[in-house]
């Protein structure tokens, strides 16, 4: 079975800074996609960035990008130039197919605090 | 357009009680999940259609929770004699297709709170 550990529980960082959150997981599949989710306080979960496994290139999102390992099963985001906004759990997940026939792997979360 | 909406967004039961939740997907989306958050943890996956085909229903916990999509549109979501530790919130996702470059959507969730 496949898991995600993240193992940063909370993650305080001042606005305008850079933060990485981690991320590793466990898979015996070669062609997978990991994710990156952000949900607020509201509680409705938001896609920040998707990497597929068979892409060497890192994914990019305006001021989020990846930082893929796929031989050390790591995928950590890093987030510049924080905003107040970008203040909220975040989890890393991990799927076979890619989110649209099955269920995805959560993390834990990490908790992102933006101190102003 | 409307996102996954879900109903009711919070629920009390007493132990021993059943409820039923419900998940308005996206519309013309194939793909539902369901998911429960425990306090302080990710979400877990409980079940998946495609249509009305549930293809897997893998993370019900056990044989009290039950998931129908009878029309290939709205979801539901039926624990029957509630325990404390189905106490969570039940996220719903959607997603258009099942291909792999489908995003799933996530509705608001239901906090149930089993007293």
């Amino acid at each position: 079975a496949q898991t995600v550990t993240q193992s940063q529980p909370e993650m305080s960082v001042q606005e305008a800074e850079t933060v990485t959150l981690s991320c590793t997981y466990d898979t015996s599949e070669s062609d997978y996609y990991l994710f990156w989710y952000k949900q607020p306080p509201s509680r409705q979960m938001i896609l920040v960035i998707r990497q597929e496994a068979y892409k060497q290139q890192n994914a990019t999102e305006n001021r989020f990008s990846v930082n893929f390992q796929k031989a050390a099963k790591s995928f950590s985001l890093k987030i510049s130039d924080s905003q107040l906004g970008d203040a909220a759990m975040y989890f890393c997940a991990y799927s076979r197919s890619g989110g649209g026939a099955d269920g995805l792997t959560f993390g834990k979360g990490t908790h992102l605090i933006i101190q102003p | 357009g409307a996102g996954v909406s879900q109903s009711p967004r919070y629920k009390v039961a007493k132990r021993g009680q059943d409820v039923a939740l419900r998940c308005d997907p996206i519309s013309g989306h194939v793909s539902l999940f369901w998911y429960q958050q425990a306090l302080g943890q990710g979400p877990e996956f409980l079940t998946y259609f495609q249509n009305e085909a549930q293809l897997d229903k893998s993370g019900l916990p056990s044989d009290r929770f039950f998931a129908e999509r009878p029309e290939g549109s709205v979801s539901t979501l039926k624990i029957q004699r509630t325990q404390q530790e189905d106490s969570a919130v039940y996220l719903c996702a959607s997603s258009l297709e099942t291909g792999g470059t489908y995003e799933q959507y996530f509705g608001p969730g239901t906090r149930l709170t089993v007293t």
